[in-house]
């Protein structure tokens, strides 16, 4: 089965703790993406990688990191620089569809931090 | 500032009528353009992209952009109970593989 993976789908942390949310895709895409999404409102970009060993800066980037060390992979690290980390993550990556790219998500990951 | 504005709604429509969802965007320059459908707890799912002008297609579901007004719509006909849900409008500036500007969404009923 192909898909995106993202784990776990809960999380809790303790403020001031690093946390590592994982990012996985069989799809064979080049590009992968992380937003958030907080209650009511609409997705957030935190940053994207189009292609492996490089990765930019999306919307709300501060208080993040990423890595793309394969293509299969890219784990964001939610560091204690965030302030308000609590939010539901989803994972993205696309391919070339009819006339463009068309980006497809992972299940989520929703993280607690208190 | 790219924006990307929906109605929140909620919108109730009956069983079986057409449920029409809206959305403007402010980058003229946009190119590409999708809807996603997000049940509630859940991840966004794609159910339309359009690039061009005019009206699109697909079972069920018509988008419709037009560029000059810098508007997108999304046509649900003979709508059901399953299609209660948050409707997501989102807009790609580039046209290429950089991230997607997104709508808070509108949350579509459909009434038995």
């Amino acid at each position: 089965d192909g898909g995106i993976t993202q784990s776990p789908k809960y999380l809790f942390r303790k403020e001031g703790q690093n946390v590592t949310l994982s990012c996985e895709q069989n799809l064979n895409h080049d590009a992968m993406y992380w937003y958030r999404q907080d209650p009511g409102q609409g997705l957030r970009l935190i940053y994207y990688s189009q292609i492996v060993n490089d990765f930019q800066k999306g919307d709300i980037a501060e208080g993040y990191s990423v890595s793309r060390e394969k293509k299969e992979s890219f784990p964001l690290t939610v560091t204690s620089a965030q302030k308000n980390p609590t939010a539901f993550y989803l994972c993205a990556s696309s391919k070339w569809g009819q006339s463009g790219p068309e980006q497809y998500f992972g299940p989520g990951t929703r993280l607690t931090v208190t | 500032q790219k924006e990307v504005e929906q109605n929140s709604g909620p919108l109730s429509v009956p069983e079986g009528a057409i449920a029409s969802l809206n959305c403007t965007y402010s980058d003229r320059g946009s190119q590409s353009f999708f809807w996603y459908r997000q049940y509630s707890g859940k991840s966004p799912e794609l159910i339309m992209s359009i690039y061009s002008n005019g009206d699109k297609e697909d079972g069920r579901f018509t988008a419709q952009l037009n560029k000059a007004s810098q508007y997108v719509s999304l046509l649900i006909r003979d709508s059901q109970p399953s299609d209660s849900a948050t409707y997501l409008c989102a807009v790609n500036g580039g046209g290429g593989a950089d991230g997607l500007t997104f709508g808070k969404g509108t949350h579509l009923i459909i009434q038995p």
